[in-house]
């Protein structure tokens, strides 16, 4: 069974730097195909992709974040972080880790298909 | 970056309705499309991948279908636990994008 778990701080001053960790059960990152990537969603807007780590340490990044975003795994923690730099009252949301399974062969066939519950993280003076 | 628009944004429908929902890709993504249902206050739901691929545990009466680059996803009996957010998401090219939400409500 696939579980994966964000923390971190709920409350964060503007100018800080977030730290969310995803701590995941029932898969490994050094497995094949695998990932793990962060999506976020400010109150009552939609889903924004940020970043996402596959068990190669490939990493991608959404390009409107990625002076700002850094993404790591550790594999012998079973965790996966998410740093970001310089917050601002707009990255105001609930931040998602979602598992990624690939299902063919393309270089295209990645998906999220295992979700975290989520962590508010509000970013105020 | 992928333009993914859905609509209608929201709409009123009645339990055992058949609804549709549109989502039309900026440029070609091939099959590359996910379906996500979104209930308040908690996580997307993987429903369909690959344009019209059911995931596992996801009842029959969800459908997915693409003609170019305009994606469906159709509930053919709209049960009472359906009433939710429906997200489109391309996972063809970088950066990954999302549609703005389709919210189905209770008529």
């Amino acid at each position: 069974q696939i579980t994966l778990k964000e923390s971190g701080p709920t409350l964060v001053k503007p100018t800080q730097t977030l730290t969310l960790t995803c701590t995941f059960s029932g898969f490994s990152l050094n497995s094949n195909g695998v990932g793990v990537g962060w999506i976020r969603q400010p109150p009552g807007k939609a889903l924004e992709w940020l970043a996402l780590i596959y068990w190669n340490d490939d990493k991608r990044y959404s390009p409107s974040l990625m002076s700002r975003v850094t993404i790591t795994k550790d594999n012998s923690k079973n965790q996966v972080v998410l740093t970001m730099t310089n917050l601002d009252p707009v990255d105001t949301a609930t931040y998602y880790c979602a598992h990624i399974s690939k299902y063919c062969t393309s270089d295209s066939c990645y998906y999220f298909d295992y979700w975290g519950q989520g962590t508010l993280v509000t970013v105020s003076s | 970056a992928i333009l993914m628009t859905q609509s209608p944004s929201s709409f009123s429908s009645s339990t055992g309705d058949r609804v549709t929902i549109t989502c039309r890709a900026s440029q070609d993504i091939s099959s590359y499309l996910a379906w996500y249902q979104q209930k308040p206050g908690k996580a997307p739901k993987l429903l369909i991948y690959a344009a019209s691929t059911l995931q596992s545990g996801v009842p029959s009466r969800f459908s997915g279908s693409m003609s170019g680059t305009d994606f469906t996803l159709t509930i053919s009996c709209l049960q009472s636990e359906d009433f939710a957010t429906y997200y489109c998401q391309q996972y063809y090219s970088y950066p990954w994008t999302f549609g703005q939400g389709t919210k189905v409500e209770i008529k």
